[in-house]
């Protein structure tokens, strides 16, 4: 069974930073496209960036890009976000899923609070 | 960025009937790379169809996804009691990949 476990969220203040972490199992990780998604409170999935099976590519929305960064390791079937400037509106939930195009699998997600 | 428009906000709907299901695309959906999603309270959402009318693996039949174009609709047939949750639609045709901002089926 495929499975993905989030890990790092919590509370920050503006302007701080945080690595979020995404381990991986059940699948060839390295064959796979990998994404984060968030999910502000009472709002819709944002789509936040992707990276391609050997990390060659990366893509992002806007809202995020030149803050957020994401890598990955392959030999330890894991995935990262690296938050930085954070801001009051990245407070969410955010997901590791499978997928560059649509997202097959779903972690349960990790909760990140940007607030002083 | 390709915006996407569900409809109706809320359906209010009783087990056993037949839910329909809105995506609108503000340009037109490459090849119908076009996805639904379902969310239940306190859940991740759960993969339903891809390509506009694939089923992902262990989706039962009485969901179905049809359309193209800038037009996408999920049908949901015979609700059961499990159905009832949010749906999105999301676009794969372009980057930054996008989500509507869904559909909430409840019981009425």
């Amino acid at each position: 069974e495929m499975q993905l476990v989030e890990s790092g969220g919590g509370l920050v203040q503006p302007g701080g930073s945080l690595r979020l972490s995404c381990a991986a199992s059940g699948f060839n990780f390295s064959s796979y496209w990998m994404s984060w998604v968030r999910q502000a409170p009472g709002k819709g999935p944002e789509w936040l960036a992707n990276i391609k099976q050997d990390g060659s590519e990366k893509y992002y929305v806007d809202s995020v890009k030149g803050r957020f960064s994401i890598s990955r390791d392959n030999a330890k079937s894991s995935v990262y976000l690296q938050m930085d400037s954070l801001r009051a509106e990245d407070t969410a939930l955010y997901y590791c899923v499978s997928g560059g195009y649509f997202f097959g699998t779903w972690g349960q997600g990790t909760l990140v609070t940007v607030s002083s | 960025e390709i915006v996407l428009t569900q409809s109706p906000d809320t359906l209010s709907l009783s087990p056993g009937e037949r839910a329909t299901l809105s995506c609108r695309a503000s340009q037109s959906v490459r090849s119908n790379y076009l996805a639904w999603y379902q969310q239940k309270p306190g859940q991740a959402p759960r993969f339903l169809i891809y390509a506009a009318s694939s089923r992902a693996t262990g989706i039962p039949d009485r969901f179905s996804g049809s359309g193209s174009g800038t037009d996408f609709t999920l049908t949901i047939n015979r609700l059961e009691p499990e159905d009832f949750a949010v749906y999105y639609c999301q676009q794969y045709s372009s980057s930054p990949r996008t989500f509507g901002q869904g559909t909430k089926v409840e019981i009425k």
